[in-house]
């Protein structure tokens, strides 16, 4: 059974950083891309970062374009997203997604979400 | 970034109903590779998003086969047959044809 478990969120500051985890588990992590999507309070999806296999290649929203870096260690099973400079509007639940097949670049598993609140 | 437009907002429904969901998008959603990748997601009450449909047209594993899904280029729907109460929430469609990966604004689908 494919489980994704997010852990890391927290309330932090304007301007501070955070670092989030996605612990993977019941499938091989090395093989599949990795995703971060968010969702604002009482507000839509958002996608955020994605990150090939190899980790070689990385792609993101303009909007956190040079804040946030996303990362994985395959010898872990775990994804990683860390978040600088961070902005009020960068809160959210942050999930971590997975697709289902080698190549597939769209969302089938997805974890239960973390909460990151920016404020003073 | 492609603009997806999902009507309507607000879905009231009879239980053993029908209802269809619109999802359209600015551009195009065929892929270089000849595929469309658009799909469809449930969000429930304070639970993730779970897929019910890929590429347009696929019912992701344990989706019942009352969900279906259609559409070509711009223009998508999905449709939900013989509504049942845990069918009840939020839909949203997801194009991954074009980076930033985007979702439509969400259609609530409730208990008339």
């Amino acid at each position: 059974e494919v489980q994704l478990v997010e852990s890391g969120g927290g309330l932090v500051q304007p301007g501070r950083s955070l670092k989030l985890s996605c612990a993977a588990s019941g499938f091989t992590f090395s093989n599949y891309g990795m995703h971060w999507i968010r969702q604002a309070p009482t507000k839509g999806l958002e996608w955020v970062a994605s990150i090939s296999p190899s980790g070689g290649s990385t792609y993101y929203r303009d909007s956190v374009k040079g804040r946030f870096t996303i990362s994985r260690d395959n010898a872990k099973s775990t994804l990683y997203l860390q978040m600088d400079s961070l902005r009020s509007e960068d809160t959210a639940t942050y999930y971590c997604a997975t697709p289902f097949g080698v190549g597939h670049h769209w969302f089938a598993y997805w974890g239960q979400g973390t909460l990151v609140t920016v404020s003073s | 970034d492609v603009l997806m437009t999902q009507t309507p907002v607000s879905l009231p429904v009879s239980l053993g109903g029908q209802v269809s969901i619109s999802c359209r998008s600015s551009q195009s959603l065929v892929h270089s590779d000849g595929n469309t990748y658009l799909h469809w997601y449930l969000q429930k009450p304070g639970q993730s998003p779970q897929l019910l449909i890929y590429r347009v047209s696929n019912r992701f594993s344990g989706v019942p086969d009352r969900f279906s899904g259609s559409g070509s280029g711009t223009d998508f729907t999905l449709k939900i047959s013989r509504v049942e109460p845990e069918d009840l929430g939020v839909y949203y469609c997801l194009q991954s044809t074009h980076f930033p990966y985007t979702f439509g604004a969400g259609t609530k689908l409730e208990l008339k």
